[in-house]
């Protein structure tokens, strides 16, 4: 079974700051099979980045995504008041199906 | 657009089975090449894929839940169900319900990411 480390476990930036979150995996991941969600609180997780590298609809360009093999990247270039909240990546494995979430990287206000 | 909405019971007694129904709305539940999945997460704490299944009725489960899950599917009435058996405090969480979408890769291989998410249903499992 695949694991997924992110880090940092939690990242203070003020608004206008970039913001590069990583998340590892044990073994080489098909990029195709690596997504990013944002939760804020109290709200049920939204899908930014599927497929590593592609925005999902309605997600402002601020946010992409990047990386391949074990080693993955969320970069939000430019911090809104919006956008702080907890950031999970996620990982698809086919044979068996699986879903798998890491722990998730905070970016809360310095 | 299409939205789901998890029910059940938000209170359920130890070593009995959990039972919670999403209802998907703005659209078929058998349009188009999607799965139907169950994730929850504990409070304070990160998320855990439960299982998914295709409106044939076909089920895939996390292999750590696999004994004490079922996911079914009732096309009639567009809501897709989950019973997880012999609860414990430990499955205390909130429950969502999410639609997984199809990606196709160069090599012509599916693969699945979770595009519409239901706002979440708390259940506590307590005597």
């Amino acid at each position: 079974e695949i694991v997924l480390t992110q880090s940092p476990g939690t990242l203070s930036l003020s608004p206008g700051e970039r913001a590069t979150l990583s998340c590892r995996a044990s073994q080489s991941v098909s990029s195709s099979y690596l997504a990013w969600y944002q939760q804020k609180p109290g709200q049920a997780p939204r899908l930014l980045i599927y497929g590593a590298s592609s925005r999902a609809t309605g997600i402002p360009d601020r946010f992409s995504g990047s990386g391949s093999g074990t080693d993955f990247t969320l970069t939000i270039s430019r911090l809104e008041p919006e956008d702080f909240a907890v950031y999970y990546c996620q990982q698809y494995g086919s044979s068996p199906p699986i879903f798998t979430f890491g722990p998730g990287t905070k970016v809360d206000i310095k | 657009q299409v939205q789901l909405q998890e029910s059940g019971p938000g209170l359920v007694k130890p070593s009995q089975t959990l039972s919670l129904t999403c209802t998907v709305s703005g659209g078929s539940i058998s349009s188009g090449s999607y799965y139907w999945s169950w994730i929850r997460q504990p409070a304070g704490k990160g998320l855990e894929w439960i299982g998914r299944i295709y409106t044939s009725g076909s089920t895939n489960y996390n292999p750590s839940l696999k004994s004490r899950v079922t996911i079914s599917v009732d096309t009639s009435k567009n809501q897709f169900s989950l019973k997880l058996s012999s609860v414990t405090a430990a499955d205390t969480a909130v429950y969502y319900c999410a639609r997984l979408s199809p990606g196709i890769t160069v090599g012509y291989y599916y693969y699945y990411y979770m595009d519409v998410w239901g706002k979440g249903t708390t259940v506590t499992v307590s005597s």
